[in-house]
């Protein structure tokens, strides 16, 4: 594998459920985030993790929940959404954490559909 | 106002003509940007990046950086037909934020 891989590629999920996107970066970057990306809107970031710490929140609410066990894994855990989180959820990492001129490495999205 | 702005679009160019992308960005100190295309339903996919003033040539397309006037462009040259994407401008603003601010994108058609 190489890249960032994110599962799954698809989630539908009830109001009520749980579940958690998965991300994992091969390319030996220190940095991963959460985006995401509505309809007509711009990428929104959602959270920074650098060296598997946290260092930005964007006033994400509760209902989402962070998790980054090491530098190359990062999940997204959700709870009772809403259907306005319906979106694509990009995953991204970079060698170094803003304000190095590092790029972002894309995953392929999960498209999350909240009925 | 809006920190990364472009011009929602659709461009729409003919095939062989030179396509022209501008971006503008609201924080004079901010030092780095990124150009992204993302086909629909997929994810953004880094094309090119310019971190000083001038221009900077990769193939056919050419990144021009202006700080004074707080001004990014990206310029297609020979457009094709697979260059009808959506083109994000993205850049590092100096805001202490530790990620990239996108604009919302230009959707590019290229007309064969």
């Amino acid at each position: 594998e190489t890249g960032v891989t994110q599962t799954p590629r698809h989630l539908v999920m009830g109001m009520t459920n749980k579940k958690s996107l998965k991300c994992e970066q091969h390319l030996g970057h220190n940095a991963m985030y959460w985006y995401k990306q509505s309809a007509k809107k711009p990428l929104e970031l959602m959270f920074v993790y650098n060296f598997k710490e946290q260092t930005e929140n964007n006033s994400v609410p509760s209902r989402f929940s962070p998790e980054c066990p090491n530098s190359s894994h990062l999940f997204l855990h959700l709870h009772t959404l809403q259907p306005e989180d319906s979106a694509l959820y990009l995953c991204a990492s970079s060698q170094g954490s803003g304000g190095n001129n590092s790029p972002l490495h894309f995953g392929n999205g999960t498209r999350l559909t909240v009925t | 106002q809006k920190e990364v702005e472009q011009n929602s679009g659709p461009l729409s160019v003919p095939e062989g003509a030179i396509a022209s992308l501008n971006c503008t960005y609201s924080d004079r100190g901010s030092q780095s940007f990124f150009w992204y295309r993302q086909y629909s339903g997929k994810s953004p996919e880094l094309i090119m990046f310019i971190y000083s003033n001038g221009d900077k040539e990769d193939g056919r397309f050419t990144a021009q950086l202006n700080k004074a006037s707080q001004y990014v462009s990206l310029l297609i040259r020979d457009s094709q037909p697979s260059d009808s994407a959506t083109y994000l401008c993205a850049g590092y603003m100096d805001t202490g934020r530790r990620a990239l601010t996108f604009g919302s994108g230009t959707r590019l058609q290229v007309q064969p």
